[in-house]
C-alpha cells in the first residue's frame, strides 16, 4: 500500500527557514517523480516543485514563486522527500502536501501546515 | 505559464443529477490533464489522468474528455459523497498549473 506522510510543519517567523519531510512506503521510491503541492487557507492548489527520478538524475523543477528560496531533495536510503524552505514569507502560509508524480499526482499525503507569522 | 480556466466556479445540483465541469488550457497541453476531487479538510484525490483515464478504484460514474484545449469532467448520478471541490491540472509543461476549482454543492 502506497503511503506518504508529511512532517515538519509549524509556526515560523518571516525570513525564517523550515524543512519538511515526506516519508514514503509501499513503492520503489527511486523510480518515481515526487512533488510538493501547497494550498493556502481557503484557496486553491499550487504546485511548488518536483524531485525527479533516478533515471533523470534526481534533477528538480520549481514554481517561480519559490525558485531560489525552496529546495527539493531526496534521500533514497530513507525513501524520503524533503522541502527546504528559506526566506519564508507570509504568503508561503499553507498546507503542504507531497504527492507521487505518476500520471500527474496519483497518491497524496495528508499534508502538514506551515504558518509564517510574527 | 499555461493558464487553466475552469468553469463554473460553483455549481448546485441534486442527488441523481449529471453534472459537467469544464477546463480550458491557454495553449496545447495534449492529453496531459488531470482531475482531482477535494473534500473539506482532506487531501485531494486523483480521479482522472491523461484527460480521460480513470485512476485505479475510481468509479466509472466519473469520466473525462478532450476537445482541443477544452477538457470536461462529467459526473453521472450524483451521490452525497460526490459533493466536493474539483480541480483540473495540466502536467504538460513546467510549471504545472491548476484551475481555480469548482465547488459542487447540494441543491
Amino acid at each position: 500500500e502506497v503511503q506518504l506522510v508529511e512532517s515538519g510543519g509549524g509556526l515560523v517567523q518571516p525570513g525564517g527557514s523550515l524543512r519538511l519531510t515526506c516519508a514514503t512506503s509501499g513503492f520503489i521510491f527511486s523510480d518515481h517523480y515526487m512533488d510538493w503541492v501547497r494550498q493556502a487557507p481557503g484557496k486553491g492548489l499550487e504546485w511548488v516543485g518536483r524531485g525527479k527520478s533516478k533515471v533523470e538524475r534526481y534533477t528538480t523543477e520549481y514554481a517561480a514563486s519559490v525558485k531560489g528560496r525552496f529546495i527539493v531533495s531526496r534521500d533514497e536510503s530513507k525513501n524520503s522527500l524533503y522541502l527546504q524552505m528559506n526566506s519564508l514569507k507570509s504568503e508561503d502560509t499553507a498546507v503542504y502536501y507531497c504527492a507521487r508524480g505518476l500520471n500527474s499526482f496519483d497518491f497524496w499525503g495528508l499534508g502538514t501546515m506551515v504558518t509564517v507569522s510574527s | 505559464d499555461i493558464q487553466m480556466t475552469q468553469s463554473p466556479s460553483s455549481l448546485s445540483a441534486s442527488v441523481g443529477d449529471k453534472v459537467t465541469i469544464t477546463c480550458r488550457a491557454s495553449q496545447d497541453i495534449r492529453n496531459s490533464l488531470a482531475w482531482f476531487q477535494q473534500k473539506p479538510g482532506r487531501a485531494p484525490k486523483s480521479l482522472i489522468y491523461g484527460a480521460s483515464s480513470l485512476q485505479n478504484g475510481v468509479p466509472s460514474k466519473f469520466s473525462g474528455s478532450r476537445s482541443g484545449t477544452d477538457f470536461t469532467l462529467t459526473i453521472n448520478c450524483l451521490q452525497p459523497e460526490d459533493f466536493a471541490t474539483y480541480y483540473c491540472q495540466q502536467y504538460d509543461t513546467y510549471p504545472f498549473t491548476f484551475g481555480q476549482g469548482t465547488k459542487l454543492e447540494i441543491k
